[in-house]
């Protein structure tokens, strides 16, 4: 269980043009969805909390107009890159948080990512 | 603010040795869960555990072994008789135990994990 899609796994696009990402739980509904960025050798950075029904919260320094996040249901969330440039060039990680009726018990688990290039 | 520092950044080992990872974490909860995950080269987060900050009981499973010392601020991480399979990145993360916000979590460095035959 606790199985997490992401789509595309790898994606090359032109400079200008806008790249949609979706990640998806299968065997279990996730009210939150977090999108995360990984540069090569480093961490992951969380770009923005993705709450199914409502507006997604950013962190700071994330550009909202340039990372749309969408979360119409509880199994599906989208990252839209949008007019994308070189420097987003990424790997892009999506996580849903499982949470267990009747206590505190849940853990991210983690899309297999998406690598973007944008040439 | 949260922290989690992972002060090793690689290790290699050979096959058959035992390692520990290790990490510290900073944070003013009083409630807070740890966690370690595997990534491999493939690039997939890999979660290994989930532990509470009120239950400092060590875990085993397997070849791999948790130790969380709240004195310390510590959770290291110990894998007996590595095996190649085991080189991947490992990173160490906290969060908080409310919904919401506090739930996000906050990532160590990570540690380059290379076991070689």
């Amino acid at each position: 269980g606790a199985v997490v899609s992401q789509h595309p796994s790898r994606v090359i696009c032109k400079s200008g043009t806008s790249v949609k990402i979706e990640c998806r739980s299968l065997d279990f509904q996730a009210t939150t969805m977090f999108w995360y960025r990984q540069f090569p050798k480093q961490s992951l950075m969380l770009m923005a909390t993705s709450n199914e029904g409502s507006k997604a919260t950013y962190e700071q320094g994330v550009e909202k107009d340039k990372f749309l996040i969408n979360h119409a249901s509880l199994t599906l969330s989208t990252l839209t890159v949008t007019s994308a440039h070189p420097e987003d060039s990424s790997f892009y990680i999506c996580s849903a948080r499982e949470v267990r009726t009747g206590g505190a018990q849940d853990t991210q688990y983690f899309g297999p990512g998406t690598r973007l290039t944008v040439l | 603010a949260q922290k989690v520092t992972q002060a090793q950044t690689e290790i290699s080992v050979v096959e058959k040795e035992d390692v520990t990872l290790d990490c510290v974490y900073e944070t003013r909860d009083t409630t807070y869960y740890l966690f370690w995950y595997k990534q491999p080269p493939s690039g997939e987060l890999v979660f290994l555990i989930r532990r509470n900050s009120f239950d400092e009981q060590n875990e085993i499973s397997g070849r791999y072994s948790w130790n969380f010392q709240k004195s310390t601020s510590s959770f290291n991480f110990t894998i007996t008789a590595s095996q190649v399979v085991d080189s991947a990145v490992y990173f160490c993360a906290l969060s908080g135990i409310d919904t919401g916000a506090n739930s996000k979590l906050t990532f160590g460095k990570g540690i380059t994990l290379s076991v070689r035959p």
